[in-house]
Order: C-alpha cells, then structure tokens, then sequence
C-alpha cells in the first residue's frame, strides 16, 4: 500500500511569489491535514480538510490556504511568500476526521519550501 | 488552548542505557496521545498512541509510554536504547479537534 506522497519535495522561491504544494493521501484516507515544522516553532497545524471541505485552521495568516479534490488529493497555496516561510511543509493523512482523535496520522516526507 | 511540553530538547545516551523521554500536556479535557519519530531524513513515523484503555502503551521498536492522567504525562521509555535508535522524537496530543505537537527531542545514541 502506497504512503503519503507529496510534491514537490524541494522547492526555492523569492520573496513575494506564490507557491502550490501538491500531497496524494493513502488510498482510501479521507482527511488531509498540513503541518508547518521549522526549527524555532516546530511542528505547528495549518488546515485539516475532510471530504473536500475545511474542518480545522490553525493559527496562521490568510496567505496560507488550501483546497481539497474529490478524489481526497489536497493542494496548499502560500501567496507573497516571505522569508519566514522556508520550512519542511508535512502533509498527513487518515481515514476519519484527524480532529475527532480516533484516528491515526501517516505523515508524507514533506516539501521543503526556501524563500530567498 | 493545549499544548505540550518536551522539557528535554536534546539527550545524548550510551548504547545499551535506559532511556526516559519526559512530555507533559494541558488540556483538561479527554486527550488522546501519541509519539512519533522522525529518523534522519526520513518522515514522520508513529511509534505509539494512547486512545483510551491500559495507561501503558506498547509501541513499535520496544517503546512504550506510560498516561498518568494525574501528572497530565504521557513519557516515552525504552529500557535499552540501540544506536538506531538516533532520531527526533515528537509527543503530540489531539485535543479540541487539532494535533498539536510538543517542540520534539533530538536523541543521540553513542556506539
């Protein structure tokens, strides 16, 4: 059984562009969730999407957004991108709602995303 | 809103000793805990999760983890670690619909 694929794995930009992440859940899985892991703040939670809408949001600015497919892929867009946004972006994918606890996370190797 | 505490950010051990990875999380609420590794440059991998049930969780590799709902704990132990065993170790909590992770800690493991 395939894992959590995401692309592109490695990503350089400049400041002000925008970029779009691409994440394949397991087959079968219907939630997708987005993590943000840098040095200094960790692991933190964007968004978690569940049968192509928005279920939970995390703490950050309305630049970072999100999308699901019908087919559970899920896209994650990040316009004027700044300097702040280099990180390793995870996806993580489950078969019920990641939010409700009963479940378990498969975490993809990640993008790692450079704003120069 | 919760959070988890991993108090210590980097442990180096000698093959062979007993390991203790210390997490502490607020939420006062029912929680549902796991911890989960991250071997150099690999993915996330879940090494065990607490549901409900027995409050000591067997996990993969010979980990396992004690819930003591009292202490709002949930370490990680592992009686004798391997140099494999060298990794960033993450104990995370879902409470209020979001997984929320702990900073993590950097295991080193001496040969």
């Amino acid at each position: 059984k395939a894992g959590v694929t995401q692309t592109p794995r490695y990503l350089i930009k400049t400041r002000g562009q925008q970029v779009t992440l691409s994440c394949s859940p397991i087959s079968g899985h219907r939630s997708v969730s987005w993590y943000q892991q840098t040095p200094g703040q960790g692991l933190q939670f964007l968004f978690e999407y569940f049968s192509e809408t928005q279920r939970n949001k995390g703490n950050f600015p309305g630049r970072f957004s999100g999308r699901q497919f019908s087919n559970s892929r899920s896209e994650m867009n990040v316009s004027t991108l700044e300097l702040g946004d280099s990180a390793l972006y995870l996806c993580a994918s489950s078969r019920q709602l990641a939010g409700d606890g009963t479940d378990t996370q498969y975490f993809g190797p990640g993008t790692r995303l450079t704003v120069l | 809103a919760q959070s988890v505490s991993q108090h210590n950010h980097h442990v180096i051990l000698s093959e062979a000793a007993s390991l203790e990875l210390g997490c502490n999380y607020s939420y006062g609420g029912t929680v549902n805990l796991f911890w989960y590794v991250q071997y150099p440059g690999q993915h996330l991998q879940l090494l065990l999760k607490y549901f409900s049930g027995d409050p000591l969780v067997k996990g993969i590799k010979g980990f396992e983890a004690e819930f003591i709902k009292s202490k709002f704990s949930f370490n990680l132990r592992k009686p004798s670690v391997q140099w494999s065993d060298t990794a960033e170790y993450f104990c995370a909590v879902i409470g209020a619909q979001k997984l929320v992770f702990g900073q993590g800690t950097r295991l080193t493991i001496n040969p």
